[in-house]
C-alpha cells in the first residue's frame, strides 16, 4: 500500500521559532519520489521540493531544510527562523511507479507575529 | 508559471444540474490531473490523462467523467452534481522533463453544489 502520513494538523509558532512538519510515506516500491508543497492563504499550490529514492542527502534551501531518512520513512521539513508569511498548509506527496502522486491530509503552520 | 488555467474559477449549482469545469494549458504537456481537495483528505486524485483521448480513473472517480479532445484542454464533467461534491478542485500538470515527476497545479475551482 501506499500511504503518506503528515501527524500534525495544525502546528502554531511564533514568529523566529523554528519549526519542523513531519511525513511519513508507505510505499513497496524501491524507486519514488517525495514532494513538499506549499499552500498559502490565497489557495494556489506551490511546489517546494523533489527527492529521489536514491538521494538521501539533505538539502537546504535559505531557511528551508528538508531531511530524508529511509531507515525510517520519514522526509520532514524545517522552517529556520519562522516569519508570518511562512504561514500555510504544507502537503508532503509520494509518487509512486503507478504514475500517481498521493498527499498526505497536510499539515496548517500558523505563524503569530 | 506552468501556463494553467482553470475556468470557471467559482461556481454555485444546484444539486441535479451537470456541470463541467475546463482546464488549459499552453505548454503541451501530455500528462494531466484532476484532484479535490476536501478538509482532512488532502489532495485526491480523480481522473487523470497521458494524452490526447487517453484518460484513466483515480482514487475517487465515481460521479465524474473526464474527456481531453485536444492536447491543452481537460474537462471534468459531474454529469450530476451531488452535495458531496461541493469541493475545491485542482487541474495538474507534469511537465516532460526526463526524471521530473512534480506536478504543478491551476489556481483551482471552488464549486458549491446546493
Amino acid at each position: 500500500a501506499q500511504k503518506v502520513t503528515q501527524a500534525q494538523t495544525e502546528i502554531s509558532v511564533v514568529e523566529k521559532e523554528d519549526v519542523t512538519l513531519d511525513c511519513v510515506y508507505e510505499t513497496r516500491d524501491t524507486t519514488y519520489y517525495l514532494f513538499w508543497y506549499k499552500q498559502p492563504p490565497s489557495g494556489e499550490l506551490v511546489f517546494l521540493i523533489r527527492r529521489n529514492s536514491f538521494d538521501e542527502q539533505n538539502e537546504i534551501s535559505g531557511r528551508y531544510s528538508w531531511n530524508f531518512q529511509k531507515s525510517t520513512s520519514s522526509f520532514n521539513f524545517t522552517i529556520t527562523a519562522s516569519q508570518v508569511v511562512d504561514s500555510a498548509v504544507y502537503f508532503c506527496a509520494l509518487y509512486n511507479q503507478g504514475g500517481k502522486l498521493i498527499f498526505g491530509q497536510g499539515t496548517e503552520l500558523s505563524v503569530k507575529p | 508559471d506552468a501556463g494553467i488555467t482553470q475556468s470557471p474559477r467559482h461556481k454555485v449549482t444546484e444539486t441535479g444540474t451537470p456541470v463541467t469545469l475546463r482546464c488549459h494549458q499552453t505548454e503541451n504537456h501530455r500528462y494531466m490531473y484532476w484532484y479535490r481537495q476536501d478538509p482532512g483528505h488532502g489532495l485526491r486524485l480523480i481522473h487523470y490523462s497521458y494524452g490526447v483521448k487517453d484518460t484513466d480513473k483515480g482514487e475517487v472517480s465515481d460521479g465524474y467523467s473526464v474527456s481531453r479532445s485536444k492536447t491543452e484542454d481537460f474537462l471534468l464533467t459531474l454529469e450530476s452534481a451531488t452535495s458531496s461534491q461541493t469541493s475545491v478542485y485542482f487541474c495538474a500538470i507534469r511537465p516532460k522533463t526526463t526524471g521530473s515527476y512534480e506536478q504543478y497545479f491551476g489556481p483551482g475551482t471552488r464549486l458549491t453544489v446546493t
